[in-house]
């Protein structure tokens, strides 16, 4: 099975800051890496698909980046709505896997 | 909209069978760029992939459950379902239903969710 490692298990930051969540493979997985939010007692919603490409309806300050191994996730101007857990998950091969997600604190 | 429901108890005893149902409604199950998944989340832990269904009827499963786990869909009813059997206390999850593109007809990623059950196994 392909591992993915998130960065850092959590964090906390305030208003208008800028935050970056890395993932990292145990093989290469070319671009095949989403991300997703989830809030409390909510299913993940997802955000961007395949390392970089933002989904309909995710704000533009939200950007993710990376190739083969090592991929990284930014939001920008940090809002209170953003307060979640954050998930990647990569599809590059069977069984589909997920970090174990990276829960985000607004200050 | 495209919306997906599971539906199911919410209490199993240890050594018997979860069986869920997820109905899906708005679009239609038999399109050759989706699969039709199950994900469980254990309380206050991280999403487990479980498998995956196409509408052919070939169907991929989590190897870490393939001895339990048994998934079929409907295409008729638009439903899809999902039996777990001889569960203990670990299997108590929040169970998801979800839509998963094929990398293959775009790009990838589950984009639609039901919005969970969750299940308990205690006796």
């Amino acid at each position: 099975d392909i591992q993915m490692t998130q960065s850092p298990s959590s964090l906390s930051a305030s208003v208008g800051d800028r935050v970056t969540i890395t993932c990292q493979a145990t093989q290469d997985i070319v671009n095949s890496l989403n991300w997703y939010q989830q809030k409390p007692g909510k299913a993940p919603r997802l955000l961007i698909s395949d390392a970089s490409n933002l989904e309909p309806g995710v704000p533009a300050r939200i950007s993710g980046s990376g190739f083969g191994t090592d991929f990284s996730f930014t939001i920008n101007s940090l809002q209170p709505e953003d307060a979640a857990t954050y998930y990647c998950q990569q599809y590059d091969d069977l069984p589909i896997t997920f970090g174990q997600g990276t829960r985000l604190e607004i200050k | 909209q495209l919306q997906l429901q599971e539906s199911g108890p919410g209490l199993v005893k240890p050594s018997e069978t979860l069986s869920l149902t997820c109905t899906v409604s708005g679009g239609s199950m038999s399109s050759n760029s989706h699969y039709w998944s199950w994900i469980r989340q254990p309380p206050g832990k991280g999403l487990e992939w479980i498998g995956d269904v196409f509408y052919t009827a070939k169907i991929y499963y989590n190897p870490s459950l393939r001895s339990r786990v048994t998934m079929s869909m409907d295409t008729s009813k638009n439903q899809f379902s999902l039996k777990v059997n001889s569960v203990t206390a670990a299997d108590t999850a929040v169970f998801f239903c979800a839509r998963r593109r094929r990398a293959a007809a775009g790009r990838g990623g589950f984009d639609y969710w039901g919005q969970g059950t969750l299940v308990t196994v205690s006796s």
